[in-house]
């Protein structure tokens, strides 16, 4: 069975602070895929990144990175620099040869 | 760009009542699935197609039915509506093809359907 799971229920951090979201999984699958997703207030889904489970390589987007380490199973997701924009629920979801499975999301909150 | 489109947007209906959630995608997707996502939790799995003619159940199927006629469209079918069933639906679409480690591309989200049941 897969798994996703963001311990972090509720974040709130000041702006301009940097912020960490957990996300660990499981998973039997060899091949499989991770991903991450915004949901601000206004409710729609937003796709940040999507990660392959043979490439390790860490990724930066402007302020946002992802560090994606196997050995822990674990693809975290840091905001540097926050800003209130950033306020919103954070998904990771996991993909095998199956459907998405989606964590329970972080709720972000960045205050001003 | 419509992406995938959900209609309606907003829905209260009386228990017992029957309706169908709408999602079309544009993009020839051949994954299309459902979601719902009830206050404070992620989305769970209630059905997903991967072509036409092809569903297949997830997490939370019950009172619920589908169909994929075609490609683009994926309709959700509430035959008996009940309490339980208040929630936001998101409809989704994927490209997806095994062995092409480049496929299962994001899925595409619908802007969702607020549906109460009262």
């Amino acid at each position: 069975a897969q798994k996703v799971t963001q311990a972090q229920t509720e974040i709130s951090v000041v702006e301009k602070e940097d912020v960490t979201l957990d996300c660990v999984y499981e998973t039997r699958d060899t091949t499989y895929y991770l991903f991450w997703y915004k949901q601000p207030p206004s409710g729609e889904l937003v796709f940040l990144i999507r990660r392959n489970s043979f490439d390790e390589q860490n990724e930066i987007s402007g302020r946002y990175s992802w560090n994606f380490q196997k050995s822990t199973s674990s693809f975290n997701f840091t905001i540097t620099a926050s800003q209130v924009v950033d306020s919103a629920v954070y998904f990771c979801a996991l993909s095998g040869n199956t459907p998405l499975v989606f964590g329970k999301g972080t709720r972000l909150s960045v205050i001003a | 760009n419509a992406g995938v489109t959900q209609t309606p947007k907003f829905r209260i209906l009386k228990i017992g009542q029957s309706m169908t959630l709408q999602c079309a995608q544009d993009m020839n997707h051949n994954y299309m699935y459902w979601y719902r996502q009830d206050p404070g939790m992620g989305l769970k799995l209630i059905y997903y197609s991967v072509g036409a003619g092809i569903t297949d159940k997830g997490e939370v199927p019950n009172g619920y039915n589908v169909s994929r006629s075609t490609t683009e469209d994926f309709p959700l079918r509430l035959e008996l509506a009940a309490p339980s069933q208040t929630s936001v639906y998101f409809c989704a679409s994927s490209y997806f093809q095994n062995r092409d480690r480049n496929s299962n591309q994001p899925q595409h989200f619908g802007d969702g359907t607020r549906l109460s049941i009262l």
